[in-house]
C-alpha cells in the first residue's frame, strides 16, 4: 500500500510547555469545526469545537484559533503533561458536503517528562 | 454511563473470506456512523444512520461492504469477500441527535487484517 499516510507529522514538546497544533482546511464553506484527540488503542474523543462565526473558544488548557481568512486552525494546549500525548485531529463540517464531518490527517505530539 | 461498545476487537482473517463488525451506541442516541480509518490518517465516513434509515452510504462501496441496523439501535457491517486494502480499523460513533453537527462519541475500534 501507499505510505504516504504513515509519516505523521510529529510534534514534540517538554512537560509544561504550551503545545500548538496547526490545520489546513480547504473548503470555505466549512462552519463548523472540531478538535479530536486519539490515543493508541483508541477512539478520537471530543476535546474543543468552534463555529465559523468566532475567531477564539477556549476551554480547560485548551483554546481553538480560527482564521477563515486563510482557512487555518489551530489547537493550544497549556501546560502540556504526558497524558496529552496523542494523535490529534481536526476535523471540519460543511453543510455543502451534505453536512458530512471531514477529518484532516492528524498531528502526533509526544510530550516528554 | 457507557460508552460506544464495538466487538471483536481485533480480527485477523485470509482474503476473500467475509468478516463482521457490531456496534452498540450510546443509549438514546439517534445518529450512527460507521468510519474507516486507515493508518497515520483521519477517519472517513463510510454510512451514517438516523434511526434505522441509512441517510449517507455515499463512500460505502457496495460490491462488497454492507451495513444495517434493523431497530435503529445496534448495528453491524459486513464485508464479503475481504481483500488485502481493507486491513484498517472500522470506528462506530453515534451522536445524541440527527445532524451531524452534534458531538460524535467514538467507540474504540475494530482492527482488521486482512493476510
Amino acid at each position: 500500500g501507499e505510505s504516504v499516510g504513515l509519516h505523521l507529522p510529529t510534534l514534540s514538546v517538554q512537560e509544561g510547555d504550551n503545545s500548538i497544533i496547526n490545520c489546513a482546511y480547504s473548503n470555505s464553506a466549512s462552519d463548523y469545526f472540531i478538535w479530536y484527540k486519539q490515543e493508541s488503542g483508541k477512539g478520537p474523543q471530543f476535546i474543543i469545537d468552534i463555529r465559523s462565526n468566532m475567531d477564539k473558544r477556549q476551554g480547560q488548557r485548551v483554546t481553538v484559533l480560527l482564521n477563515k481568512t486563510v482557512k487555518h486552525l489551530s489547537l493550544q494546549i497549556a501546560a502540556t503533561q504526558p497524558g496529552d500525548s496523542a494523535v490529534y485531529f481536526c476535523a471540519e463540517n460543511a453543510s455543502n458536503q451534505g453536512g458530512k464531518l471531514i477529518f484532516g490527517q492528524g498531528t502526533e505530539l509526544s510530550v516528554k517528562p | 454511563e457507557a460508552g460506544v461498545v464495538q466487538s471483536p476487537r481485533y480480527k485477523i482473517i485470509e482474503k476473500k473470506q467475509p468478516v463482521a463488525f457490531w456496534c452498540n451506541p450510546i443509549s438514546g442516541h439517534n445518529t450512527l456512523y460507521w468510519y474507516l480509518q486507515n493508518l497515520g490518517q483521519g477517519p472517513e465516513l463510510l454510512i451514517r444512520y438516523e434511526n434505522e434509515e441509512a441517510v449517507d452510504d455515499s463512500q460505502l462501496p457496495k460490491d462488497r461492504f454492507s451495513a444495517e441496523r434493523l431497530k435503529g439501535v445496534d448495528s453491524t457491517l459486513k464485508i464479503q469477500p475481504a481483500e488485502l486494502g481493507d486491513s484498517a480499523v472500522y470506528l462506530c460513533a453515534s451522536s445524541p441527535g440527527l445532524a451531524m453537527v452534534d458531538e460524535q462519541f467514538f467507540g474504540p475500534g475494530t482492527r482488521l487484517t486482512v493476510l
